[in-house]
C-alpha cells in the first residue's frame, strides 16, 4: 500500500562508485526527507525538502546531496562512495510541515560499500 | 533541542498478553504532537498512533493506546492482545514548531507464541 518509492532496495558497490538512491511518491505531498538509519539503530534526518527547488541539510551531517527538480522525485546522491556510508536510507513524506502531519517512509534502502 | 528517549531496548510478551513500551522527551515547547511508529523487520515504517499534546484524552487506535502524561514529558505505548504480527522495533517521535520529526532509539518486541 506504499505511496512512496525507493529504488533499489539493496545496493553492494565497490569504494569510490557514484550512487543515487532514488525515492518517488505519488501523493503530490510538498515535503520529502532522507532518514539514514543503522541496523535497529534511532533515525537521523540527513537531508530535506519544503518544495521544487528547495534543499536543507539536516541534523546528520552527510556527505551525500540531494535534489528536488520536481515535487514527486528526491534522489540522493554519493559523489564516491566509502565502507563509512555503508547503512539504511529511509526517504518519507509528508502532506505538509505542520505539526501533526505524519510522515509516510518508503521501504528503505539497504546500502554496502566494500 | 528536543529529544527523545526510549529506555528499553529490547521487549518481550507471551502472544495475547499486553505490553509497555516507555518514551519521554524534553521539550520547551508546549504545542507539540508525539508519534509512534512501527518498523516490521525488512518492512516500511508506518504510522501507529499519533497524540497532540493540548489534548488530555489519550489516543487509541483498535489494540494501540497511550498513556500521555505532559507534565512528566512521558508518552508510553500500549498494545493489548499481543499478536505475531505486532513484533518490529517501534520507534517513539517528536515533531513541534521546527517541523522535523525527532525519534527515539527504538524499543525492538518480540511477541512469543
Amino acid at each position: 500500500e506504499a505511496d512512496i518509492y525507493q529504488t533499489p532496495r539493496y545496493l553492494v558497490i565497490g569504494t569510490g562508485k557514484k550512487i543515487t538512491l532514488e525515492c518517488s511518491q505519488t501523493m503530490g505531498h510538498d515535503k520529502m526527507y532522507w532518514y539514514q538509519q543503522d541496523p535497529g539503530m534511532e533515525l537521523h534526518l540527513i537531508h530535506y525538502s519544503y518544495g521544487v527547488n528547495s534543499t536543507e541539510k539536516g541534523d546528520l551531517s552527510s556527505e551525500s546531496t540531494v535534489s528536488r527538480i520536481r515535487t514527486e522525485h528526491f534522489p540522493l546522491t554519493l559523489e564516491s562512495a566509502r565502507p563509512s556510508h555503508t547503512s539504511q536510507y529511509l526517504c518519507a513524506s509528508s502532506e505538509h510541515g505542520g505539526r501533526n502531519s505524519p510522515l509516510h517512509f518508503g521501504n528503505g534502502t539497504r546500502l554496502t560499500v566494500t | 533541542a528536543q529529544t527523545v528517549t526510549q529506555s528499553q531496548p529490547e521487549m518481550s510478551v507471551q502472544e495475547a498478553e499486553t505490553v509497555t513500551l516507555s518514551c519521554t522527551y524534553d521539550t520547551s515547547e508546549s504545542d507539540y504532537y508525539l508519534f509512534w511508529y512501527k518498523q516490521p523487520p525488512s518492512r516500511q515504517m508506518i504510522l501507529v498512533i499519533r497524540q497532540e499534546a493540548y489534548k488530555q484524552q489519550n489516543a487509541t487506535e483498535n489494540r494501540f493506546s497511550v498513556n500521555f502524561q505532559k507534565a512528566a514529558k512521558s508518552f508510553s505505548l500500549k498494545i493489548s492482545d499481543s499478536q505475531l504480527g505486532d513484533a518490529a522495533m517501534y520507534f517513539c517521535a517528536y515533531k513541534g514548531g521546527a517541523q522535523k520529526l525527532v525519534f527515539g532509539q527504538g524499543t525492538r518486541l518480540t511477541i512469543n507464541p
